[in-house]
Order: C-alpha cells, then sequence, then structure tokens
C-alpha cells in the first residue's frame, strides 16, 4: 500500500524557518517524482514544487522561489521542505504528492493527508 | 503562463441527477488534464487523467472528455458519497505552475 506520511508543521512567527518532511513507503520511491502542494483554510490547491527521482530537476511555484527548497533522500524515502523567510500568506496544509513519472511533469496519483504550517505572530 | 478556470464555483444537483462540470485552458494543453476529488477533511483523490481516462478504482459513472482548452467532467447518477470539490489540473506545461482550477464545489440540491 502507497503511503506517503508528512510532518514538521506547526506554528511559527513570519520571518521565521521550518522544515517539513514527506516519509514514503509502498513503492519505489527513487521511480518517481513527487511534489508539495499546498492548501490554505478554505482556498484550493497549490503546486509548490516538484522534484525529479535523481534530484536532477526542481521547480518551484513563483510565491516561494528563493524562499524554500525542496530535497529528497532515496536511500531513507524520505522528502523534505525547507522553508525560510516565512510569510502569513504560506499559512496552509502542505501535501506532498507523487507523480505517476520520473520527471515530475505530470498528474499525481497518491497524496499524504498533510501537515499544517501556520505562520503567525 | 496557462490558467485553469473551472465553473461553475458551486452546482447544485440532486442525487441521482447528472452533473457536468467545466474547465478550460487559456491556452491549449493537448490531453494533458487530471480531475482530482476532494471531500473535506481529506486529501485530493486522483479521479481522471488524460482527459479521459479513469484511474484505478473509479466507478464508471465518472467520465471525462475534452481537448485543448475546453474540458468537462461529467457523473452520470449522482450519489451521496459524489458530493465533494472537484478540481481539473492541466500537466501540459513545465514547471506546474498555475495548474490547478480553482475548484468546483459540488453540493446537494
Amino acid at each position: 500500500e502507497v503511503q506517503l506520511v508528512e510532518s514538521g508543521g506547526g506554528l511559527v512567527q513570519p520571518g521565521r524557518s521550518l522544515r517539513l518532511s514527506c516519509a514514503a513507503s509502498g513503492f519505489t520511491f527513487d521511480d518517481y517524482a513527487i511534489h508539495w502542494v499546498r492548501q490554505a483554510p478554505g482556498k484550493g490547491l497549490e503546486w509548490v514544487s516538484g522534484i525529479s527521482w535523481n534530484s536532477g530537476t526542481v521547480a518551484y511555484a513563483d510565491s516561494v522561489k528563493g524562499r524554500f527548497t525542496m530535497s529528497r533522500d532515496n536511500a531513507k524515502n524520505s522528502l523534505y521542505l525547507q522553508m525560510n523567510s516565512l510569510r502569513v500568506e504560506d499559512t496552509a496544509l502542505y501535501y506532498c504528492a507523487k507523480d505517476i513519472s520520473v520527471t515530475g511533469r505530470y498528474y499525481f496519483d497518491y497524496w499524504g493527508q498533510g501537515t499544517l504550517v501556520t505562520v503567525s505572530s | 503562463e496557462i490558467v485553469m478556470t473551472q465553473s461553475p464555483a458551486t452546482l447544485s444537483v440532486s442525487p441521482g441527477e447528472r452533473a457536468t462540470l467545466s474547465c478550460r485552458a487559456s491556452q491549449s494543453v493537448s490531453s494533458n488534464l487530471a480531475w482530482y476529488q476532494q471531500k473535506p477533511g481529506q486529501a485530493p483523490r486522483l479521479l481522471i487523467y488524460a482527459a479521459s481516462t479513469r484511474a484505478t478504482g473509479i466507478p464508471a459513472r465518472f467520465s471525462g472528455s475534452g481537448s485543448g482548452t475546453e474540458f468537462t467532467l461529467t457523473i452520470s447518477s449522482l450519489q451521496s458519497e459524489d458530493f465533494a470539490v472537484y478540481y481539473c489540473q492541466q500537466y501540459n506545461n513545465w514547471p506546474l505552475r498555475n495548474t490547478f482550477g480553482q475548484g468546483t464545489k459540488l453540493e446537494i440540491k
């Protein structure tokens, strides 16, 4: 059974940092690209970042570029999102989502349950 | 950049009736379009990919159509469990910025 379990969310002040993790199981992790998608309270889905199977390609939404860094450790079947200079508008439920391809240029067939990030003073 | 627009924002339909949801792309995305269903408190679930192919385990009452810039998700006979929010997603352009539509909430009439 494919599982994606996010962790690391919490309450943080504006300007501070937070690191999210996503632990994957039930599939060959390094055969697939993975993404982070967020959802602000009561709002729609927003793609945040995606990383190819070997970390050769990493891309970001304009809203987080230069502040967020996505990485993966295939030996640990884990994905990370380092979030710096956090803003109130980064408040959201952050999902990791598995791509159907190695490149990350497709759609998402499995999602985690999300970890909540709240940015507030 | 591509903008995905879904309509209507909210659709009220009675159980047993047909629901038709629309998704429009600001430029052609070929058939590179997926649909997701999201219920309250749950993660999105993949319904349709390649505009018209049902994902594994998705009931036949869900169907997708369209190509280019105009797409439709049809639910032929609504069941109680189908009332949810539906999102379209284009994956024709990389990076996947603005990849999702804003969603259509399907509610019970």
